[in-house]
This record gives C-alpha cells, structure tokens and sequence, in this order.
C-alpha cells in the first residue's frame, strides 16, 4: 500500500452537488492537511490536523468542511462549490517530531472540477 | 506575511550540467526548509530537507543554509532529463504549528 491514498483521482460536480475526498495514510503519522494547489499560486493550507484535533483553519470557506474520525482517516467534504475552487486538492501525512512537525508526505492529489 | 520566494523558470540546463535552484524567505524564525520535486500531473515529493546552516549532500543532490542571508539552494549535480519537473521550497518555523510556507516553484527543463 501507498503511503498517502486519496479518492477520487478526479472529480468533476455541478454547483449544487454534495460531494467527499478521501484521504488514508498508512504511515503512521498523527497529523494530516489538506492543501489546495492552483495554477501558478503557491501552495495553500486549508486544513490541519493534530491527533484528531483540528489545528488550523486557514479562513476556508464553510462550502468545504473537513472531518478526521481518526489519526489515519480524513476527509474532505464538498458543497455548493464556485468554478474557481477547481484546483489539485491535496491531502499530506506528517510524523510529530522534537521539531514539531516533520516533512510533509502527500498523497496524489484529487483534481476537482467545478462546472 | 510568511512569504518564500523562487524564481518560476523556466529554468533549462543541458544534461550533464549542474541546476541550481533558489529560494528566498522572509520569516527569519523559519528553522527547517524543505525541496520537493513535482512531476507534471503528480503530487510533489520530497527530496531534502536541513535544518543547519551550510551543505547537506545526497547523492546528486545538495541543499545550501544560510539563515543569515535568509537563503535556501538546491543544486542538482550530473541534471538528467528525469529530474525536468517543478521545485518547490517549503519553509516552516518553530512557532508557526503545522504551517509549512510554499513558494511557487520553479521549473526545470533538462535538455538532452
């Protein structure tokens, strides 16, 4: 098994649609992201997770709303999105270290399009 | 503002050359700095990470620290088409949680 699973790969929905990305890590980490990544913009945190405790909260539209039932278990869920929040959502794992938290290991992505 | 910087390319370096890949960062508290490579259409992944001013080697790869001038590197030594791929520089301080600070990227093309 990969590391950092997401699902869907890609994920086309109308505005008026209630969907969910998934995302498992298998290593073993206690905090996990979701990142979103535009064309030509810097990646941006939306969500963080510490222990199952929401941590960061980076002024994300209520239109996306994250959930994390447990330390390798999170999602993402998605309704009455915009066209412009089609991008490459990310969902990333990191260990806990002395240094906070270590090197961040992604998944592959889902690419969401919003018609 | 926690601002990183790079130089978004195109970078193009024939094969055999060495790439040098820079990064700038405003946040003079960052401690630990981070390159990841993305390939066209996929996630990035993490080739290095210091923490320490100066050189950390791996291979054909060596990150450059230097908090002082607020300045990260990475040179690829020996290029090959396969690294040709976007390089992004993350940088994260001791106060700042589980934010990791991006920059945009540069691209890199490795000729033939």
């Amino acid at each position: 098994e990969t590391g950092v699973t997401q699902t869907p790969r890609h994920l086309v929905m109308g505005m008026t649609n209630k969907k969910s990305l998934k995302c498992e890590q298998h290593l073993g980490h206690n905090a996990m992201y979701w990142y979103k990544q535009s064309a030509k913009k810097p990646l941006e945190l939306m969500f963080v997770y510490n222990f199952k405790e929401q941590t960061e909260n980076n002024s994300v539209p209520s239109r996306f709303s994250p959930e994390c039932p447990n330390s390798s278990h999170l999602f993402l869920h998605l309704h009455t999105l915009q066209p412009e929040d089609s991008a490459l959502y990310l969902c990333a794992s990191s260990p806990i270290t002395d240094r906070g938290s270590g090197e961040l290991f992604f998944g592959e992505g889902s690419r969401l399009t919003v018609l | 503002q926690k601002e990183v910087e790079q130089n978004s390319g195109p970078l193009s370096v024939p094969e055999g050359a060495i790439a040098s890949l820079n990064c700038t960062y405003s946040d003079r508290g960052s401690q630990s700095f981070f390159w990841y490579r993305q390939y066209s259409g996929k996630s990035p992944e993490l080739i290095m990470f210091i923490y320490s001013n100066g050189d950390k080697e791996d291979g054909r790869f060596t990150a450059q620290l230097n908090k002082a001038s607020q300045y990260v590197s990475l040179l690829i030594r020996d290029s090959q088409p396969s690294d040709s791929a976007t390089y992004l520089c993350a940088v994260k301080g001791w106060n700042t949680g589980n934010q990791f600070y991006f920059g945009t990227g540069t691209s890199l093309t490795v000729i033939p």
